[in-house]
């Protein structure tokens, strides 16, 4: 089983759309979750960090669930902007929390 | 703000030949990092370093493999002798604080490397 496992997509969504992606990690020590996104050969970005409570920032909101080891990623009104790989980051236990573990990503593209 | 810096930003070589990819993290960052990106693998840890001191290296492939900080501003990867399946996006990434969970990691625009 991979350490954390993505729905690659693609995703093909109309602008305005709500989408959701959904990932899963086998860690149960993790300790921090994010979303990074990256375009189309750029570099990896931080999206968000994703809290046990839940976070919003703007259009994007991130869960967690550390009982089933489930995070997800909600963007509403999606924009054209928004088309990207969108990556679930895990990082390490106590001694490791350097280490990022990362998914292969859900290809979003959004379309007219 | 300069963020990391990589080169170079993309490296042509034949199989068999030496290969050296460069970073230079964000200044007064702790830690470095090396990821490898491809398609079938997606984007791989390589090595870390906190304070220019190696902390894990286990996602080095092999001994071909090694690398360096030899000062809080540098670090070099190195492949020798390389061969095609080593093909792929070399990332440099740098964090403040390495060791503290949610720590963010900023990632230079990587190198991409074919071995021919």
């Amino acid at each position: 089983r991979k350490e954390v496992e993505q729905d690659p997509g693609p995703f093909n969504v109309p602008e305005g759309a709500t989408v959701a992606f959904n990932c899963t990690y086998s860690n149960s020590a993790s300790q921090s979750f994010f979303w990074y996104r990256q375009d189309c050969r750029k570099e990896p970005k931080l999206l968000m960090s994703v809290y046990s409570s839940g976070n919003e920032d703007g259009r994007f909101t991130a869960q967690l669930n550390r009982a089933s080891q489930y995070i997800s990623l909600l963007i509403r009104d999606s924009k054209l902007s928004d088309s990207a790989t969108y990556l679930c980051v895990v990082n390490g236990p106590t001694g490791t929390a350097s280490k990022l573990t990362f998914g292969t990503g859900t290809r979003l593209q959004v379309t007219l | 703000d300069a963020g990391v810096i990589q080169s170079p930003r993309h490296e042509v070589t034949e199989m068999g030949q030496e290969v050296t990819l460069r970073c230079k993290p964000i200044s007064g960052h702790n830690s470095l990092f090396w990821y490898r990106q491809t398609m079938m693998r997606g984007l791989e840890l390589l090595i870390y370093f906190n304070n220019n001191v190696p902390i894990d290296d286990s996602g080095m492939p092999e001994d071909r493999f090694s690398a360096k900080m030899p000062n809080a501003s540098f670090s070099t990867l190195k492949i020798q002798p390389s061969e095609p399946r080593d093909s792929a996006v070399y990332f440099c990434a740098s964090s403040l604080r390495g060791g503290v969970a949610g720590d963010t990691q900023y990632f230079g625009p990587g190198t991409r490397l074919t071995v021919l």
